[in-house]
């Protein structure tokens, strides 16, 4: 079974300031990892995944996260913070690329000017 | 690119009515997943269909029913709706090859509001 943790439910960052939100996942089986941001009343969209080979992922925006066995986390970050990255971020595991996601229970960024 | 298509977009209902949600995949994508977000919640999986066939199922209740037709598209059936069952339904697809690392990509989402 997989599970997804997400460490802070608001994070709270001000423009240009380093943004990292945290994930911590379980999994029985070599994860998949994703992250989705959620604008409001949007939809879901994909930032970036893990599924294998290089451990450090670059998704779209500026965000990357990296994946690390070890701590069993990947957690998402992005040098700089825009007010434009204001939203609900969602990292969720899989089982394969196939399988339903398991997600977290999200953590909303704010940028504060 | 196209992207998911889900109508209708919002939807108001009274309680033990029932409601059709329908999910139109990327076009090839031959695999679609339901997902129900509750006001300040994570999307919960509910039922998902591979090839027309039912390949997983979550936290579905019995009230609901979905089928994958031919086109590929889906419906979410909804019946006797409650209250509880206001939420954001978004609908995914995906190539769903076996042990490919296929990723979802979701629809914008009907907004269910239960009076």
């Amino acid at each position: 079974a997989q599970s997804v943790t997400q460490l802070g439910s608001h994070v709270s960052v001000s423009e240009g300031a380093l943004v990292l939100l945290r994930c911590n996942y379980s999994s029985s089986v070599p994860p998949y990892l994703f992250w989705y941001v959620q604008y409001p009343n949007q939809g879901l969209q994909l930032l970036l995944k893990y599924t294998t080979g290089a451990t450090l992922v670059k998704g779209i925006n500026g965000f990357e996260a990296e994946f690390k066995k070890s701590e069993t986390s990947f957690h998402l970050t992005k040098p700089s913070a825009h007010m434009s990255d204001a939203a609900e971020y969602f990292c969720a595991v899989s089982a394969t690329g196939n399988t339903p996601l398991v997600f977290g229970k999200g953590t909303r960024l704010s940028v504060i000017a | 690119a196209a992207g998911v298509i889900q109508s209708p977009r919002h939807l108001i209902k009274e309680k033990r009515e029932t409601a059709t949600l329908k999910c139109y995949p990327i076009p090839r994508h031959d695999t679609v997943y339901w997902y129900q977000q509750g006001p300040g919640q994570d999307p919960q999986f509910l039922i998902s269909f591979y090839e027309k066939m039912q390949s997983d199922k979550g936290s579905i209740p019995d009230r609901f029913s979905a089928q994958q037709f031919s086109d590929y598209h889906s419906e979410l059936n909804m019946s006797s709706l409650e209250l509880g069952d206001s939420a954001l339904y978004f609908c995914a697809s995906s190539l769903g090859r076996l042990g490919s690392q296929e990723t979802q990509y979701f629809g914008p989402g009907t907004r269910l509001l239960v009076l």
